[in-house]
């Protein structure tokens, strides 16, 4: 079946850091891709999205690349602040279907 | 707008007790989900219900049920709650257009402990 692997965290940064986080899925489809968020204490919140190979996704400072031949979708931010601390979750959705697959989620923590 | 409320926050529960666990949306989407989230684990789809009046089992339904009456509520029952059934659950909801994906809104979650 459809899966998502993400690295473990926590991943621990200084402000103004730059920020990979890595994403690989498996599909049998073309799935749509996507990172979450959840901050401390909320339910997750969409951060990007990307719907076919190539795709770029971008929200507040970050983004993900569609790369189809790696099956990968990595998570990356120039310079990180303190308030992007959070989990951070990769999924997936097969196309023409709702249901999302997520990745085990990884922790960040930046520091002043 | 409050967008997807989960009702309680929290709940201590002993082992072999019923318990429903609420959720109500205002955004009228037609498709609802319930997922549970546990550490190393990430968030695991239980039910869900692509219009009112219909529901399917996601990848982890045993031990719970849903019923959908109607748009806006979505409740999940635990018949008679096992430790296992310690977790956080996340109610979500989703529109269904004609767009190639509608975006998932979650509730804040009810953090469930089973004793």
């Amino acid at each position: 079946g459809d899966s998502v692997t993400q690295m473990e965290g926590p991943v621990t940064l200084s402000e103004e850091a730059f920020l990979t986080i890595n994403c690989t899925y498996t599909a049998t489809g073309y799935p749509s891709l996507f990172w979450y968020v959840q901050y401390p204490g909320e339910g997750l919140q969409l951060l990007l999205k990307a719907t076919k190979a190539d795709d770029k996704g971008s929200n507040k400072g970050f983004e993900a690349t569609y790369r189809k031949e790696t099956t990968s979708f990595h998570l990356e931010k120039g310079s990180v602040q303190v308030s992007d601390s959070a989990v951070y979750f990769c999924a997936l959705s097969d196309r023409g279907f709702q249901k999302l697959v997520f990745g085990t989620g990884t922790r960040l923590l930046v520091s002043p | 707008i409050a967008g997807i409320t989960q009702a309680p926050t929290s709940q201590i529960l002993a082992a072999g007790r019923r318990m429903t666990l609420r959720c109500t949306q205002d955004m009228r989407h037609n498709a609802m989900y319930w997922y549970r989230q546990d550490l190393g684990l990430g968030l695991r789809l239980i039910h869900y219900s692509n219009t009112a009046g219909t529901t399917g089992k996601g990848e982890v339904p045993d031990g719970y049920s849903v019923s959908r009456a109607n748009t806006d509520d979505f409740p999940l029952t635990l018949a008679s709650a096992v430790p296992s059934q310690t977790s956080v659950y996340f109610c979500a909801s989703s529109g269904t257009g004609t767009s190639s994906y509608n975006e998932q809104f979650f509730g804040p979650g009810t953090r469930l402990t089973v004793l």
